[in-house]
């Protein structure tokens, strides 16, 4: 079965400072993406990263890149010189369904909360 | 990226009442998502609103508590009926871009005392 997995409940680190998030995913698909979302206080869900099961270089956006390791299914997030405004929440989905299919949906990992000390 | 929208942004409602939660979009999409996230939980996803037809809901979630209308392609809404307090949570929707990506609106925080 299709599962996402985020053991670090919560997490801390110095402000400007690198941290990784650890994500790790259970599919038997061939073709699947893999996304970072970050939630503030506010409940909103901004997207972060994506990462295609066919991608062979790691995403990066900005302060954000994901280490995709595709045979040990994991996709960790790594956000370098930590600010105070990365303190949320942070999860990692997957995408279930074939790609380019409009109706696929996503499933999510527990979430991590991320503090940033100043 | 899309622009989405959702109203209200939070609200506290009574025992046995109905809400209302609408999704704007600023462009067409052809499909949108429906999600609830329960207090200290991950996103579960509620139901696929397709425009023109009948929603399709996950195992879990039924038609006659949480019905949906997708009347155009850029507007949707989920009514949360008969409420009690295990339905305080946030819901989101969310809609798919151009690319392999989601994108949800603020959400709506709702309370159910």
């Amino acid at each position: 079965a299709r599962k996402i997995t985020q053991t670090q409940p919560g997490m801390f680190v110095q402000e400007k400072e690198a941290v990784t998030l650890d994500c790790t995913y259970d599919t038997s698909d061939q073709s699947y993406g893999l996304f970072w979302y970050k939630q503030p206080s506010s409940g909103e869900m901004i997207f972060l990263i994506y990462q295609g099961s066919y991608d062979e270089q790691n995403a990066t956006e900005g302060r954000y890149s994901l280490n995709f390791q595709k045979a040990r299914k994991s996709a960790n997030l790594v956000i370098s010189a930590s600010q105070l405004g990365d303190s949320a929440m942070y999860f990692c989905a997957m995408r279930e369904g074939p790609w380019m299919d409009s109706s696929y949906k996503l499933i999510f990992g527990s979430g991590t909360r991320l503090l940033v000390r100043p | 990226s899309a622009v989405i929208s959702q109203k209200p942004s939070r609200d506290i409602c009574q025992r046995g009442t109905s809400l209302t939660i609408q999704c704007q979009v600023d462009s067409q999409v052809t499909m949108m998502f429906w999600y609830r996230q329960q207090p200290g939980q991950s996103l579960t996803l509620i139901a696929t609103a397709n425009q023109g037809s009948e929603a399709t809901y996950e195992s879990g979630f039924v038609i006659d508590k949480f019905p949906i209308s997708r009347p155009n392609l850029t507007f949707s809404t989920l009514t949360v009926s008969n409420m009690s307090p295990e339905d305080s949570s946030i819901y989101l929707c969310s809609v798919q871009g151009a690319t392999d990506t989601q994108y949800f609106g603020p959400g709506t925080r709702l309370t159910v005392l």
